[in-house]
């Protein structure tokens, strides 16, 4: 069955640096999707992505966030220079399309660390 | 402001025991509700609700949604061990808005 992947599983990195979260979306799908979640805490939107533009964007997503699918498969998270609040787990999600009868599925995340 | 809001947040019950899981939310544009369980890692999709007092089953679990009232409920029939997990509702509207979850445990 189709996956979303996620890589790495796990970064840690010193406050200040760069970090790029990677993943690859089920291969059919348009949409793409950020998340992330706090240890402990709920799941929160960061941000939408069709057509190679982004369609939605929270509050969370800010100048130091940006986004990218560089080519046919990756989906990028890039965040330029980390905090110690970045830490969290980043999930990925891609959906087939608009509309009601579409869910989006999610993939196993990556830790980021910031230290 | 759009909220959803999940109770109870904890709940713990044994074996065979049948829970509801509660799931409110004011959002303008409402879309859909989904439904996701959450055990270790990712969210895991369960059901999507887009139509009023319909309900939908799989297996033990089922949901249902009322738009006039703005809520849905998620039922676990004869839980087991395994459903021990964290249900997440989310609301889909222009983005996608979660709860902050029920976390279930059952004992054995």
């Amino acid at each position: 069955e189709p996956e979303v992947t996620q890589t790495p599983s796990h970064q840690v990195t010193q406050m200040g640096q760069e970090v790029i979260l990677r993943c690859v979306p089920i291969s059919n799908h348009l949409y793409f999707y950020w998340y992330r979640q706090i240890l402990g805490q709920k799941v929160e939107f960061l941000v939408s992505f069709y057509n190679n533009e982004i369609s939605e964007k929270s509050e969370i997503f800010d100048d130091q966030f940006s986004v990218e699918r560089p080519d046919g498969s990756n989906f990028t998270l890039k965040i330029r220079s980390t905090k110690l609040e970045d830490s969290a787990m980043y999930f990925c999600a891609s959906k087939l399309g608009t509309g009601f009868n579409y869910e989006q599925y999610f993939g196993p995340g990556t830790r980021l660390t910031v230290t | 402001e759009d909220k959803v809001v999940q109770s109870p947040l904890s709940l713990v019950v044994h074996e065979g025991d049948t829970v509801t899981l509660n799931c409110s939310y004011e959002v303008t544009n409402f879309r859909s509700l989904l439904w996701y369980k959450q055990e270790k890692k990712a969210p895991t999709f369960l059901f999507m609700l887009t139509s009023s007092g319909i309900e939908k089953k799989s297996g033990r679990l089922s949901s249902i949604l009322d738009k006039k009232e703005l809520f849905s409920i998620l039922n676990i029939t004869a839980t087991q061990t395994g459903d021990s997990a964290v249900y997440l509702c989310a609301v889909a509207f222009y983005d996608m808005r979660f709860g902050a979850g029920t976390r279930l445990t059952v004992k054995p």
